[in-house]
């Protein structure tokens, strides 16, 4: 079945320390993956996608996510974190079935962020 | 260029009315996904639109419907409301299968 998971429900770092957020999928296919981020209120804002080719990339905001088939991960990254960083962040698979393109949502990762 | 909007932003209705929930495609897409997102979880796949047709329907049931106009703007319809079906709806829009633009979204309310 294809399913995204975001095993950390809320994170909270200090301004200024790095980030991961972790992702896994299971998809059959070559995934197409993304990251968003929702402000309180607010809708989706896509941070960064991977379709093909480098496994590394970068999005806006200074995050990046790099891509590991072997483990099945899309894991986000942001060496510095600033206060405006809180929010929550989505990591979603592209999915392909029944004639249609669809996003699978993880549950989300709530970020707080320590002055 | 302008963005995905929705309409209204906040909704409230009573258990067995109906609701209809408006949406804005982006300016140049084609393509336009609704997605029901409850509180404390990732948005959930309603279905999409391509060319006015419905394309794909997530889990679920019929009394949820949509139409997508010939200028890609779309309605999402929602019949016989439930309390469960309180949530935000999303409408994203897309050209062919490029990244989902989503826009902020309607807060349906249901007592």
């Amino acid at each position: 079945a294809q399913s995204v998971t975001q095993p950390d429900i809320h994170i909270t770092v200090s301004e200024g320390a790095s980030l991961e957020l972790r992702c896994n999928y299971s998809y059959g296919a070559t995934p197409y993956l993304f990251w968003y981020v929702q402000s309180p209120g607010q809708g989706l804002q896509l941070l960064l996608k991977y379709f093909s080719g480098d496994t590394l990339v970068q999005g806006i905001k200074g995050f990046e996510a790099e891509f590991k088939r072997s483990q099945s991960s899309f894991n986000l990254r942001k060496p510095s974190v600033h206060w405006s960083d809180a929010a929550e962040y989505f990591c979603a698979v592209g999915a392909f079935g029944s004639g249609t393109y669809k996003y699978i949502f993880g549950t989300g990762t709530r970020l707080k962020v320590l002055a | 260029e302008t963005g995905v909007t929705q309409s209204p932003t906040h909704l409230i209705k009573t258990r067995g009315q109906q609701v209809t929930l408006r949406c804005s495609s982006q300016s140049g897409h084609n393509t336009v996904s609704w997605y029901q997102q409850a509180l404390g979880q990732g948005p959930q796949f309603i279905f999409q639109y391509y060319r006015e047709e419905e394309n794909g329907r997530g889990n679920f049931p019929p009394r949820f419907s949509g139409l997508q106009f010939p200028n890609y703007s779309s309605e999402l319809n929602v019949n016989a409301l439930e309390l469960d079906d309180s949530a935000l709806y999303l409408c994203a829009s897309s050209f062919d299968n490029s990244p989902l633009h989503f826009g902020n979204g309607t807060r349906l309310t249901v007592t």
